[in-house]
């Protein structure tokens, strides 16, 4: 069993749907929790940081966290066509280590 | 703020040659860099961690003489991919974490290695 589990996809919504997109975990030492958009040949992009259980709002993303389930989730409300991605989640249990385990990505497709 | 650059962003070179990849933090100050290579339709596999002014620590697999890793300052960091063959052709990322923030990781736009 992955550490990180990320349902790959592909997932494809009309414009305007609201994305949810999910990892769940199995490590309950993970603390700290990250969403990154990669774009076909680029370099991941840091969409959100979240640390511990809670919700996390910026403009049209939204990060949650549930420790209790082992559970993260990325909300994208207003679904652009430019969203159309690879959406990557990652996890730390920060420290020394300071690697991040991540998700194997979905890949997502916004529709006009 | 949080920029990372890589460059060069494409390199074709041929099969035995060694190949320098540069990554920099523009703006800040990274503690440690890290490298990761992709494959196509993959996740980022890591491959070393880095912190300016010590050695790299390599991930199981890696090899340390054929991917040497320099972390000669808190901006920069290259990676020489020694005596290149075809299968090392990929996609290499680094990343670079802020010395003054938490342990999120800005990620360079990538190489794209292909070895010929």
């Amino acid at each position: 069993q992955k550490e990180v589990e990320q349902d790959p996809g592909p997932l494809s919504v009309p414009e305007g749907a609201i994305v949810s997109l999910n990892c769940t975990y199995s490590n309950s030492a993970f603390q700290y929790f990250m969403w990154y958009r990669q774009y076909s040949r680029k370099g991941p992009e840091l969409l959100m940081y979240t640390y511990s259980s809670g919700n996390k709002e910026d403009g049209r993303f939204t990060a949650q966290v549930d420790k209790s389930s082992k559970y993260i989730s990325l909300f994208i409300r207003d679904s652009q066509p430019s969203d159309s991605a690879t959406y990557l989640c990652a996890m730390t249990r920060g420290g020394g280590g300071n690697k991040l385990t991540f998700g194997t990505g979905t890949q997502l497709k916004v529709e006009l | 703020g949080a920029v990372v650059s890589q460059h060069p962003s494409r390199v074709i070179c041929k099969s035995g040659t060694s190949v320098k990849i540069e990554c920099r933090s523009l703006d800040f100050q990274a503690t440690t860099m890290f490298w990761y290579r992709q494959f196509p339709k993959q996740s980022l596999m890591l491959m070393a961690t880095s912190n300016e002014g010590s050695k790299a620590t390599y991930e199981q697999g890696v090899e340390k003489d054929k991917f040497l890793i320099n972390h000669a300052s808190l901006t920069l960091s290259t990676l020489t991919v020694t005596s290149a063959h075809p299968e090392d052709s990929s996609f290499y990322i680094c990343s670079a974490r802020a010395r003054d923030r938490g342990y999120e990781q800005y990620f360079g736009p990538g190489t794209r290695l292909t070895v010929t």
